[in-house]
């Protein structure tokens, strides 16, 4: 069983400023790995698929990096609404596993 | 436009069953993986259950084997959780997820908005 870990687990950036948040895998997923975005009282959307992929519709501001066990989801220029929580999620292995999370706060 | 939309949640005592179901529109659901994923208030993502387009092939967290079966109506556009032997780890948000591939191999690119289970005597 693959287990996601998220570093860190709250991260405090100002607005307009950059953030970078990492996912560590416990065994290889190749470019198997998605990251979500959940605003509170809604579901998860997706935001990156294949590691580094950007899903239809979402900013140019969100990007991801990385393969194997380490990747990164950078977003530059922090707006309002990007203050939530993000997940990333391995899709190489079954049982599929979510990281706990990153909370995304206002500094 | 792609639409999940949940039911079928609700309060349950420990021990009994329940089922929930998620309808589909805007895409053709015969042709996609579809999964099931919880969170508990104020937690992170666990993943529950997954099944193929024809629903031949069915993958289970462990947390859940046994208990739960996932299921699909491909000709009512619909798909299934059948929880039983409910307990009180269980209380927790059900979302719905249209995975992006037809083997349920992918991501999950379309999320419902999640029915709310509650197991409480």
């Amino acid at each position: 069983e693959i287990v996601m870990t998220q570093s860190p687990a709250t991260l405090s950036v100002s607005p307009g400023e950059r953030a970078t948040l990492s996912c560590r895998a416990s065994q290889s997923v190749s470019s198997k790995l998605a990251w979500y975005q959940q605003k509170p009282g809604q579901a998860p959307r997706l935001l990156i698929y294949g590691a580094s992929t950007r899903a239809t519709g979402i900013p140019a501001r969100f990007s991801g990096s990385g393969s194997g066990t380490e990747f990164t989801l950078t977003i530059s220029s922090l707006q309002s609404e990007d203050f939530v929580v993000y997940y990333c999620q391995q899709y190489s292995n079954w049982p599929r596993a979510f990281g706990q999370g990153t909370k995304l706060e206002i500094k | 436009q792609e639409q999940l939309v949940e039911s079928g949640g609700g309060v349950v005592q420990p021990g009994r069953s329940l089922r929930l179901s998620c309808a589909a529109s805007g895409f053709a659901f015969s042709a996609y993986g579809m999964h099931w994923v919880r969170q508990a208030p104020g937690k992170g993502l666990e993943w529950v259950a997954a099944i193929s387009n024809d629903g031949n092939n069915k993958y289970y967290a462990d947390s859940v084997k046994g208990r739960f079966t996932i299921s699909r109506d491909n000709s009512k556009n619909t798909l299934y959780l059948q929880m039983n032997s409910l307990r009180a780890e269980d209380t927790t948000v059900y979302y719905c997820a249209k995975d992006c591939y037809y083997d349920s191999s992918g991501y999950f690119d379309c999320w419902g908005q999640g029915t709310l289970v509650t197991v409480s005597s």
